[in-house]
C-alpha cells in the first residue's frame, strides 16, 4: 500500500461547483498534514495546513480524520483559476520524511 | 523577491555526462532539500541537508551527490547521467529539521539521452 494515496482524477467541474478530494495515509504516527497546489509545469506551493479540528481559508476547507487516516479538501464556488493539481502531503515527524501524494488534478470549466 | 532559485531551468545531457544543479535560498532557512518528480509518482526526496554542514540521503539517492556550500546554497550533482535520471528536479528549503512548510524553486527539467 502506498504511504499516501490520492485519486489522480481528473475532476472536471463547472465554475461555481463544489468539489472535494480525499487522501488516505498509511502511517498512523503521522503528525502533520498539508495540501499543496501545483500548477502545470510549476513548483508546488503550500495551499493550507490541515488541523485536527478542521480549518477553513476562504473557499477552501480542510479536514482530518485520524481514526480513518484520511484528509480531505473541499473547494466551494470553484473558479477557473482553481484548475491545478492538488498534492496531499503527510509528515510523520520530521520534514525529511515528508511524503507526497501523486496529486489530484482539477479542471474547472466555464 | 525572496525565495528559492535553482539553475538551470532546462538541460539536455548525453548518457555518461555530468552536471550540477544549483540551488540558493535567501529566506535564512536551515533545511534544504532536493526532490525529483516523475509522471505518476509523488515527489521523491533525493538528499537533504538539515543544517549547514550536514547532508543525508533521502529515498532515492543513488547516482547523485550533494554539497551544502553554505547556509544559502545546496547543489545536486549527477556524476554520470543515465536515462533513468530524466526528470524534473525541485530544490526546496524549510525552517528547521522538523519544518513542515517547504518553499520550492521553480524546477529544473533534465533530459538524459
Amino acid at each position: 500500500r502506498k504511504e499516501v494515496e490520492q485519486d489522480p482524477g481528473p475532476f472536471n467541474v463547472p465554475e461555481g461547483a463544489t468539489v472535494a478530494f480525499n487522501c488516505t495515509y498509511s502511517n498512523s504516527a503521522s503528525q502533520s498534514f498539508f495540501w499543496y497546489r501545483q500548477d502545470c509545469r510549476k513548483e508546488p506551493k503550500l495551499l493550507m495546513s490541515v488541523y485536527s479540528s478542521g480549518n477553513e481559508d476562504g473557499r477552501f476547507t480542510a479536514q482530518l480524520n485520524r481514526a480513518s487516516q484520511y484528509i480531505s479538501l473541499l473547494i466551494r464556488d470553484s473558479k477557473l483559476s482553481d484548475s491545478a493539481t492538488y498534492l496531499c502531503v503527510v509528515n510523520p515527524g520530521t520534514a525529511s520524511k515528508l511524503t507526497f501524494g501523486t496529486g489530484t488534478r482539477l479542471q474547472v470549466t466555464l | 523577491n525572496a525565495g528559492v532559485t535553482q539553475t538551470p531551468k532546462f538541460q539536455v545531457l548525453k548518457t555518461g555526462q555530468s552536471m550540477t544543479l544549483q540551488c540558493a535560498q535567501d529566506m535564512n532557512h536551515n533545511s534544504m532539500y532536493w526532490y525529483r518528480q516523475d509522471p505518476g509518482m509523488g515527489l521523491r526526496l533525493i538528499y537533504y541537508s538539515a543544517s549547514e554542514g550536514t547532508t543525508d540521503k533521502g529515498e532515492v539517492p543513488n547516482g547523485y551527490n550533494v554539497s551544502r556550500l553554505n547556509k544559502r546554497e545546496f547543489s545536486l550533482r549527477l556524476e554520470s547521467a543515465a536515462p533513468s535520471q530524466t526528470s524534473v528536479y525541485f530544490c526546496a528549503s524549510g525552517t528547521g529539521a522538523g519544518a513542515n512548510v517547504l518553499t520550492f524553486g521553480a524546477g529544473s527539467r533534465l533530459t538524459v539521452l
